[in-house]
C-alpha cells in the first residue's frame, strides 16, 4: 500500500520560514494537499492540489511537489500557525501522512 | 457556508455495530461533484480514511476497512452515514465527516465536521 512519510516534528522561530515535508513513491507524479489542525479542533485544508489556497487561508502558507516530495512553506510564520500538519494524496486509495508537529518558538 | 455535523452514540459494545450520521446544511448533497467522506483519528494519533459516498450511492472505501463498512445517503435529509461492523477497541476514535472532492487523481477534504467521539467499551 502506498505510504506518505512525515517527520514527527519541526521547529521555527516567529518571523522565520516554516518548511515541512511529505515524502512518498513519485508523488510529484500525484496531486497532494495539507491540512492544518489545531488541538482540539478539526482538521483545515490550507492547500490542495500541489499549489492551491483555499479561500481564506493566508498568503504566507504555499505548497509544491516534485520527484518524491511535497512542501508546505509557512513564511513569516506566526505563533497561530503552531498546529499538526497533515499531508495527504490519492495512492489507490486516499492516503494520510503521519502528521508533523509545527512548534513556533 | 457548508457546514457538517456528526451524530451518533458515543459509547459502543465490542462486536457491536457502530452507526453514525453526518448532517450537511448551507448546501445540498445532491449538488454533484464531490464525495461525503468519513475520517477517524484515534486518540493522540493521526488520521485515517474510512470511506466515501457520493450522493448516487456510488462508494469507495479503506481497503482494510471495506469488509466491516457500509455506507448510505439520504438525499431528502441531506445526511449521509456510516455502519462499522464487529466493532473492537481498536476503533475507539473521533470520527469526522467532510465533504470529498475526488476527481482525476485530485482528492482533498473541504470542509470538515466538528468530530464526534466514539468509545469501544464494554
Amino acid at each position: 500500500s502506498y505510504e506518505l512519510t512525515q517527520p514527527p516534528s519541526v521547529s521555527v522561530s516567529p518571523g522565520q520560514t516554516a518548511t515541512l515535508t511529505c515524502s512518498g513513491d513519485k508523488l510529484g507524479n500525484k496531486y497532494a494537499c495539507w491540512y492544518q489542525q489545531k488541538p482540539g479542533q478539526s482538521p483545515v485544508l490550507v492547500i490542495y492540489e500541489d499549489t492551491k489556497r483555499p479561500s481564506g487561508i493566508p498568503e504566507r502558507f504555499s505548497g509544491s511537489n516534485s520527484g518524491n516530495t511535497a512542501t508546505l512553506t509557512i513564511s513569516g510564520t506566526q505563533a497561530m500557525d503552531e498546529a499538526d500538519y497533515y499531508c495527504q494524496a490519492w495512492g489507490g486509495s486516499v492516503v494520510f501522512g503521519g502528521g508533523t508537529k509545527l512548534t513556533v518558538l | 457556508q457548508l457546514r457538517l455535523r456528526e451524530s451518533g452514540p458515543g459509547l459502543v459494545k465490542p462486536s457491536e455495530t457502530l452507526s453514525l450520521t453526518c448532517t450537511v446544511s448551507g448546501g445540498s448533497i445532491s449538488s454533484g461533484s464531490y464525495y461525503w467522506g468519513w475520517i477517524r483519528q484515534s486518540p493522540g494519533k493521526g488520521l485515517e480514511w474510512i470511506g466515501s459516498i457520493y450522493y448516487s450511492g456510488n462508494t469507495y472505501y479503506n481497503p482494510s476497512l471495506k469488509s466491516r463498512i457500509t455506507t448510505s445517503v439520504d438525499t431528502s435529509k441531506n445526511q449521509f452515514s456510516l455502519k462499522l461492523s464487529s466493532v473492537t477497541v481498536a476503533d475507539t476514535a473521533l470520527y469526522y465527516c467532510a465533504r470529498h472532492r475526488s476527481y482525476s487523481g485530485s482528492d482533498w477534504f473541504d470542509p470538515w465536521g466538528q468530530g464526534t467521539l466514539v468509545t469501544v467499551s464494554s
